[in-house]
């Protein structure tokens, strides 16, 4: 499993964009990028998964960079509701890894 | 837009006994899943499973633990002597996709807060 590295808390304010980087120098060819949000008390929630170079979808945006040793979740004009817990993970991509892990996540503060 | 459902929202029980922590996936799902929290830390993975049998579990779930799925609605994860330490927010995921799909979106429910005394 490709290990993940992230900041371990972030603040911004309301209406700004926000960027979450993530390391993971020890991805496979066959494995992709996914990030989940959390909520306090609640279940995390799929927000966007990637391969290679953009995705964009009504949430986030997620950039990878050619080599795929790193990708970054942009949240455009954030609000006070998007205070989180943001998760970045690595999983195989064929045949499908079930061993779905969890990393420690970043702590996202946004202000007012 | 469809959701995981876990009975009880909350459990509290006696270091000791058994629990039966309730899920009930997204009808056409085929992959199913249970994870933990304990406050303040990480979600951990706990077990995979597809096709009636277990496909991965962590070192945490230990003889312990086991998981079923009775019928074709429900799915459940039992303790079967509780410690102290089981004490944690309890979710189950379900994922529809087969294994040669791309789409790896699990879908989780509010979770099971588990106390133990």
């Amino acid at each position: 499993l490709a290990k993940t590295t992230q900041p371990i808390s972030m603040d911004s304010y309301e209406g700004q964009e926000v960027n979450i980087t993530c390391s993971h120098n020890n991805i496979a060819t066959n494995d992709y990028i996914t990030w989940y949000q959390q909520f306090p008390s609640q279940g995390p929630r799929f927000i966007i998964q990637g391969y290679k170079t953009k995705v964009t979808n009504e949430v986030a945006s997620l950039f990878i960079p050619a080599d795929r040793k790193s990708s970054t979740l942009s949240l455009p004009r954030v609000s006070l509701s998007d205070t989180a817990v943001y998760y970045c993970l690595v999983g195989r991509l064929i045949p499908r890894d079930d061993k779905i892990i969890f990393g420690k996540g970043t702590r996202l503060h946004i202000l007012p | 837009e469809p959701e995981v459902t876990q009975t009880p929202s909350h459990q509290v029980t006696q270091m000791g006994q058994e629990v039966i922590l309730r899920c009930v996936p997204i009808s056409n799902h085929l992959y199913f899943y249970w994870y933990r929290q304990i406050l303040g830390q990480k979600v951990e993975f706990l077990v995979s499973f597809y096709n009636n049998e277990i496909s991965e579990k962590s070192e945490i779930f230990d003889d312990q633990f086991s998981v079923e799925r009775p019928d074709g609605s429900n799915f459940t994860l039992k303790i079967r002597s509780t410690k102290l330490e089981d004490s944690a927010m309890y979710f189950c995921a379900s994922r529809s996709q087969d294994r040669a799909s791309t789409n790896e979106k699990l879908f989780f429910g509010s979770g099971t807060q588990l106390s133990v005394l």
